[in-house]
């Protein structure tokens, strides 16, 4: 079974600075399942990046995600106050299907 | 507009039932492939159970054989089916909408709280 493996653990940054977020599969994904979220207290994970590097809806184009095979990586470029929460990656990997997150990455005001 | 609304939730005793409802609007939950994740206080997040829209239902290894995942097309209604709870099944769960292409998802419910305790 694929593990994700997010780090740092927690991040802390000022606004205006740039976050970057790594997750790292234990065994090559496609890219195409690869996604990113953001949570904060209270509320429902909300989808950031789908398929590795695709905005979700709405999403503001600070946000940006690379990589592919085992490494990947959320960037977020100019922090706003909204943006300190926390992220989780997220694969799929079929037959049979399993889907799988990170243990996150708090992003916190320094 | 989607939306996604989640009930049921509460207080069980180990070893008891409860059945989680997930009202959706907005779409059809028949064409869809639907999930479960869950998460305990002040964890991550873990996902559950998946129903596709072929009616194939698959479960993480830590709830096979205890959850089912069913629905009810009519009322475009997704339900989560839980015995035997145990205590580390206290958690958050949400119901939400997969997307076919690329495996995440991109709607949420607000989520229902599940504890269980004696």
């Amino acid at each position: 079974e694929s593990v994700l493996t997010q780090s740092p653990g927690t991040l802390s940054l000022s606004p205006g600075e740039r976050a970057t977020l790594s997750c790292r599969a234990s065994q090559s994904i496609s890219s195409s399942y690869l996604g990113w979220y953001q949570q904060k207290p209270g509320q429902a994970p909300r989808v950031l990046i789908y398929g590795a590097s695709n905005r979700a809806t709405g999403i503001p184009d600070r946000f940006s995600g690379s990589g592919s095979g085992t490494d990947f990586t959320l960037t977020i470029s100019g922090l706003e106050p909204e943006d300190f929460a926390v992220y989780y990656c997220q694969q799929y990997v079929g037959s049979p299907p399993r889907y799988t997150f990170g243990q996150g990455t708090r992003l916190e005001i320094k | 507009e989607v939306q996604l609304v989640e009930s049921g939730g509460g207080l069980v005793q180990p070893g008891g039932s409860l059945r989680l409802s997930c009202a959706v609007s907005g779409f059809t939950v028949s064409s869809n492939y639907m999930s479960w994740v869950r998460q305990a206080p002040g964890k991550g997040l873990e996902w559950v159970s998946v129903l596709h829209s072929g009616d194939y239902a698959y479960y993480a290894d830590s709830v096979k054989g205890r959850f089912t995942i069913s629905r009810h097309n009519s009322e475009n209604t997704l339900y989560l089916e839980m015995n035997n709870l145990r205590a580390e099944d206290t958690a958050v769960y949400y119901c939400a909408r997969g997307r076919t292409d690329y495996g995440d998802y991109p709607d949420w419910g607000q989520g229902t709280l599940v504890t269980v305790s004696s």
